[in-house]
């Protein structure tokens, strides 16, 4: 099990630019996370998928967010003409169904920069 | 969303107990209690969960109180890899989401 990795761990862009973001969940995981995280503040939720399906989107998630996990495994996160307040850490999780309270497993984000 | 009441900072010393508070006063009868802790540079981890009675596991005790309006994370000795930010955070079981609500968390502070 080697737990849920992101890719890129960092990423620089300009003001404009899109970028795109992935994360591969922790195998049969069927739930699947993104949180956006500011500096001194906790994670805020942005949307969740089950299997394929994005089940619940946050206000956050304005038109230039777009997620997908088209097969149900891993999830890319999108953002269309960055702007500066988009720098953050983006925080993906995974969590088993079946369970009620099962835990959401973190990957160790993705931290951009929009200059 | 049921908010919950945290302290900014704590500090403890090495190898004390460390008993961090969280205030839930507007809980719900279908909402549990979780605890997760972001060491620097990580993503959150899970530590502990309950709902109406005590939780011990290897990483920690849960306490709750018995009106449920707060709750107690008792971590027995702490270590210097336990300083982080502490968070709790209540999810209800009957809504039919699964997504955390974050607040800002008490920041663990251990001193050797």
């Amino acid at each position: 099990d080697t737990g849920v990795s992101q890719n890129p761990r960092h990423k620089i862009t300009k003001r404009g630019q899109n970028v795109t973001f992935r994360c591969d969940p922790i195998s049969e995981h069927n739930r699947l996370y993104w949180y956006r995280q500011t500096l001194g503040q906790g994670p805020e939720f942005l949307t969740y998928f089950q299997n394929e399906a994005q089940l619940e989107k946050s206000r956050l998630l304005s038109d230039r967010f777009s997620a997908e996990r088209p097969k149900g495994s891993f999830s890319t996160l999108e953002i269309q003409r960055t702007e500066q307040g988009d720098s953050a850490m983006y925080l993906c999780a995974s969590s088993i169904s079946g369970r009620a309270q099962s835990e959401q497993f973190f990957g160790p984000g993705t931290r951009l920069t929009v200059l | 969303d049921a908010k919950t009441t945290q302290p900014n900072s704590m500090e403890s010393n090495e190898e004390e107990p460390v008993h961090l508070p969280c205030n839930h006063s507007t809980i719900s009868g279908t909402d549990y209690i979780h605890w997760y802790r972001q060491l620097p540079s990580q993503g959150p981890e899970y530590v502990i969960h309950g709902l109406t009675s005590n939780v011990n596991n290897r990483m920690a005790s849960l306490a709750i109180a018995e009106d449920r309006k707060s709750s107690t994370l008792i971590l027995h000795r702490a270590t210097l890899r336990d300083a982080a930010v502490y968070y709790c955070i209540l999810r209800d079981v009957g809504s039919g989401t699964y997504k955390y609500i974050f607040g800002t968390g008490t920041r663990l502070k251990v001193l050797a």
